[in-house]
């Protein structure tokens, strides 16, 4: 299956300890973005790469977040210090965007975070 | 952050019955998409949009772009058990060096009885 793949699924943390997931996207997919959704919510944007470059954050993203993508495949998201208010899914999508125009984002299948 | 208002927030239906949702928004957007997210999965692309006015359909599923660009609806035609999921709206603003970031709907919860 050549999918967004996600890791973990599942985390369990304990408040101020820092968490880091990882999104593989669909191969050549130019674009990955990251999302968080918390319960009965659709998901919001959180931030956005074009190849290794981070473009755009979200307001959401607060300093403890931090996201890389070092050489345009795989992306990190890692949470420092988390907080009782982090646990929410987090949504990794990709996309091919040569230029201007029409694009259509992949989802993977989510880490679901728990703070404890 | 900005949510799409999607209505209705949650329906029961028969096996068979057809079902409509909508999604409306305060500012347009240049592609709508309609996405079904199963429990602890991500959303999963039904059908997308890219024309003020086009209709598309997917198998049982039929969506348009409102004229507007500020609205979409989606239908679904005589509903099986798998229907049963939380169905989501996207509206996309695109162009030049820009994120195409999507703002989703609050969701449609979708249950089938048999």
């Amino acid at each position: 299956d050549t999918g967004v793949s996600q890791n973990p699924r599942h985390k369990i943390t304990k408040r101020g300890q820092n968490v880091t997931f990882r999104c593989d996207p669909i191969s050549e997919h130019n674009r990955l973005y990251w999302y968080r959704q918390t319960l009965g919510q659709g998901p919001e944007f959180l931030t956005y790469f074009q190849n290794e470059a981070q473009l755009e954050k979200s307001r959401l993203l607060s300093d403890r977040f931090s996201a890389e993508r070092p050489k345009g495949s795989f992306s990190t998201l890692e949470i420092q210090r988390t907080e009782q208010g982090d646990s929410a899914m987090y949504l990794c999508a990709s996309s091919f965007r040569p230029g201007a125009g029409q694009e259509t984002q992949y989802f993977g299948p989510g880490t679901r975070l728990l703070v404890l | 952050g900005q949510q799409l208002n999607q209505s209705p927030q949650s329906m029961f239906i028969q096996e068979g019955e057809d079902v409509s949702m909508n999604c409306t928004s305060s500012s347009i957007f240049n592609t709508w998409l309609w996405y079904k997210q199963d429990p602890g999965e991500g959303p999963v692309l039904l059908i997308a949009l890219y024309k003020a006015g086009e209709l598309t359909s997917n198998g049982r599923l039929t969506a348009q772009f409102g004229i507007t660009r500020k609205d979409s609806f989606l239908n679904i035609s005589a509903s099986i058990p798998s229907d049963v999921g939380i169905y989501f709206c996207a509206g996309q603003l695109w162009g030049y060096g820009t994120a195409s970031k999507l703002t989703f709907g609050t969701g449609t919860r979708l249950q089938v009885t048999l």
